[in-house]
């Protein structure tokens, strides 16, 4: 069964900070995997999709990438915004298109 | 192009109760899957259906059933609710194919007195 893990639970930074979120799977027989953004009171927001053949995928100021060999994802954000906090969500398709979600990162970008 | 679109937004039932919550997908998408989101456990999937027939099934009890309709549109129902059945119900619609990106609406969010 797929677990999938984000770290840290929560982060504050100061606006303008680049930053990393980490994702780690314990399956890697992966087909996709998705990084979304929540906005409270809201659904889900597709960020970027990267397919298991790929490493990396860029849109903006966000780039995601994948190591199926050690079982990571991470989603880089360069030059926090304010309008950049959210909860980040990575999710993995390994299961035709049943996503198995980690628990989540709440980002907070202070002005 | 519009969105998915979840209706109703937000539902107060009691206990042993049942509640039919509504999915219309993305135009020309034509699969439709189903999460609940709470904060102790998170998101989980509960089932999809692509041309009017369930293809996956989460470990859901079988008070959660939905079903899917000729223009894609789907309904979930949850019978005899239970106080643990309040969460945020997310719908989640693409174009059916293997692996494809999943799209999702606002959610219905519902409270079980």
């Amino acid at each position: 069964k797929q677990e999938v893990t984000q770290i840290p639970a929560a982060l504050s930074v100061p606006e303008g900070e680049n930053l990393v979120l980490n994702c780690s799977f314990t399956d890697s027989a992966i087909y996709n995997l998705q990084w979304f953004r929540q906005d409270p009171g809201k659904g889900l927001t597709s960020l970027l999709l990267i397919q298991s053949s790929q490493r990396e995928q860029t849109s903006g100021r966000l780039n995601a990438s994948l190591d199926k060999s050690s079982g990571r994802s991470t989603l880089y954000i360069a030059a926090s915004q304010p309008g950049d906090s959210a909860t980040y969500l990575c999710a993995f398709n390994n299961a035709g298109n049943m996503l198995t979600f980690g628990g989540g990162t709440r980002l907070m970008v202070k002005p | 192009k519009a969105g998915v679109t979840q209706t109703p937004r937000y539902l107060i039932k009691t206990r042993g109760q049942q509640v039919t919550l509504s999915c219309s997908p993305i135009s020309g998408h034509r699969s439709v899957s189903w999460y609940q989101q709470t904060p102790g456990q998170g998101l989980q999937f509960l089932f999809e259906y692509f041309s009017e027939t369930q293809r996956n099934k989460g470990n859901f009890p079988g008070r959660f059933s939905g079903r899917q309709f000729s223009n894609s549109r789907s309904e979930m129902n949850v019978s005899t609710l239970e106080l643990g059945d309040s969460a945020l119900y997310l719908c989640a619609s693409s174009l059916g194919g293997f692996a494809q990106p999943q799209h999702f609406g606002d959610g219905t969010r519902l409270s079980i007195l």
